[in-house]
């Protein structure tokens, strides 16, 4: 059975880094192109960034530019979000997901990882 | 960026009823549009994409139409295991934008 496993997630102060892993099981990593999206306290879901299968292509949010960095190790089966500078507005559940083709939708979503930034 | 503007914000329908949900791109998007449902406190999921094509598992009483720019997702009999916030999202181009959401519940 395809899924996806999160971890890395926690409590971490503003202005200081995060990094989230996702680790697939059932399927192989290095056939997709895989997203992180975040979804803030009671709010609606916000797509964060893409990979593509192969790791040549990335695109980010406006808000997160310049601060994460999306990245993956398909020997590992795992893709990463390395998140620098966090601040308040940083604190959600994210979301890894896999994403069809480069071009689609996400099939398959990890279980969430929680994120609260806070002093 | 293309804006996805998702209507009504909430509803809330007896069990049986027929419920619409619309969704409008800023800019046509042709057929690059999915709907996910997500339950409380609960992963979202797949419902629909290529805006009609229904995704594996997912009961008969869910269908999307349109293209361009307007869309819509219909529930043809309300359950009361629909109740759930749904989403549509443009995959057509960077970035892959959600709509702000649609909370259905039981009347």
């Amino acid at each position: 059975q395809a899924q996806l496993v999160q971890s890395g997630g926690g409590v971490v102060q503003p202005g200081r880094s995060l990094r989230l892993s996702c680790a697939a099981s059932g399927f192989s990593l290095s056939g997709y192109a895989m997203h992180w999206v975040r979804q803030a306290p009671g709010k609606g879901l916000e797509w964060v960034a893409v990979i593509s299968y192969d790791g040549s292509r990335q695109y980010y949010a406006d808000y997160v530019k310049g601060r994460f960095t999306i990245s993956r190790d398909n020997s590992k089966n795992t893709l990463f979000l390395q998140m620098n500078s966090l601040g308040a507005d940083d604190t959600a559940v994210f979301y890894c997901a896999r994403g069809w083709s480069f071009w689609g939708g996400f099939d398959i979503w990890g279980q969430g990882t929680v994120v609260i930034v806070s002093s | 960026d293309v804006q996805m503007t998702q209507s009504p914000s909430s509803l809330s329908a007896s069990v049986g009823d027929r419920v619409t949900i619309t969704c409008r791109a800023t800019q046509g998007i042709s057929n690059y549009l999915a709907w996910y449902q997500q339950k409380p406190g609960k992963v979202p999921k797949l419902v629909i994409y290529d805006a009609t094509t229904l995704q594996s598992g997912v009961p008969s009483r869910f269908s999307g139409s349109g293209s361009g720019t307007d869309f819509t997702l219909t529930i043809s009999s309300l359950q009361p295991e629909d109740v759930a916030t749904y989403y549509c999202q443009k995959y057509n181009s960077a970035p892959w934008t959600f709509g702000q959401g649609t909370r259905v519940e039981i009347k």
